[in-house]
C-alpha cells in the first residue's frame, strides 16, 4: 500500500502559460500532502504543505500567487505554475502522508519533469 | 538552525562491496526516513527509523537518536543500487515536515 501517482510525468510549456499538476493517494487517505521542489543534482526543497479543505502553508522564498495549490479531497493535491518562465523549470515531487498512529511518515510520487521554453 | 548533512557526497563501489551512509542531524526528531532516488527521479522509502536499528534485505539502517546521527549500511553491493540516497529529518521544532539531507550519490561499478 501507500502509493502516490503524479501526472503528467513531464511537461513542455511556453513562457507564461499555467501548467498543473496533481498528485493523487491512491490506496490511502492522505491528511496532508507536501510538494517539493529539485533542481538536478541538489536535493528536495519542500515548498509548501496541504491539508484537505484548508489553505497551503508555503515556506518562505516561495511565492503563493506563482505556486497555486488547492487540496480538494483526501486523495487530490494539484500544483499550478502561474505564468511559468524558464527559471520554474525543474523536477517537482509530491508526498502524502496518511495518520497511522506514527509522527509524520511521506510517501512520495515519481515527479514531474517541467520544461519552460 | 536546524540541519541535516549527509555523507560521504558521492561514493563509488564494486559491486559486492559494503558501504556506510552517514546522517548527522542538529537537533531532536519525531521521525527520521532513508530514501532511495532512482535514476528516473523516483523515491523509495527505504527506512522509517526515528530511533534503534532496522534490516530490510541487504540494507540495514541504525539511528541514535541521544547522539543525533543515522547509519544506512548496504551490503554486497549490487549495480541495481546506484543512485542517490536521502536521510530526511523531521524535527520536533519544525512542525511536522521532513528537512532533507543533501545526499550521498553512490554509483556501483559492476
Amino acid at each position: 500500500g501507500a502509493v502516490v501517482s503524479q501526472h503528467p510525468s513531464w511537461v513542455i510549456c511556453k513562457s507564461g502559460t499555467s501548467v498543473k499538476i496533481e498528485c493523487r493517494s491512491l490506496d490511502f487517505q492522505a491528511t496532508t500532502m507536501f510538494w517539493y521542489r529539485q533542481f538536478p543534482k541538489q536535493s528536495l526543497m519542500l515548498m509548501a504543505t496541504s491539508n484537505e479543505g484548508s489553505k497551503a502553508t508555503y515556506e518562505q522564498g516561495v511565492e503563493k500567487d506563482k505556486f497555486l495549490i488547492n487540496h480538494a479531497s483526501l486523495t487530490l493535491s494539484t500544483l499550478t505554475v502561474t505564468s511559468a518562465h524558464p527559471e520554474d523549470s525543474s523536477f517537482y515531487i509530491c508526498s502524502a502522508s496518511r495518520a497511522s498512529g506514527r509522527a509524520l511518515e511521506q510517501y512520495f510520487g515519481p515527479g514531474t519533469r517541467l520544461t519552460v521554453t | 538552525g536546524i540541519q541535516v548533512e549527509q555523507s560521504p557526497p558521492d561514493l563509488i563501489l564494486q559491486e559486492g562491496a559494503n558501504s556506510t551512509l552517514r546522517c548527522n542531524f542538529s537537533d531532536s526528531v519525531n521521525n527520521l526516513q532513508w530514501f532511495h532516488q532512482n535514476p528516473w527521479g523516483q523515491l523509495i522509502n527505504l527506512f522509517y527509523i526515528p530511533s534503534g536499528t532496522k534490516q530490510n534485505g541487504r540494507l540495514s539502517a541504525t539511528t541514535v537518536a541521544t547522539e543525533r546521527y543515522s547509519l544506512l549500511y548496504i551490503s554486497s553491493s549490487q549495480t541495481t543500487d546506484s543512485g542517490v540516497y536521502f536521510c530526511a529529518v523531521d524535527f520536533k521544532a519544525a512542525g511536522n515536515k521532513l528537512t532533507f539531507g543533501g545526499g550521498t550519490r553512490v554509483l556501483v561499478k559492476p
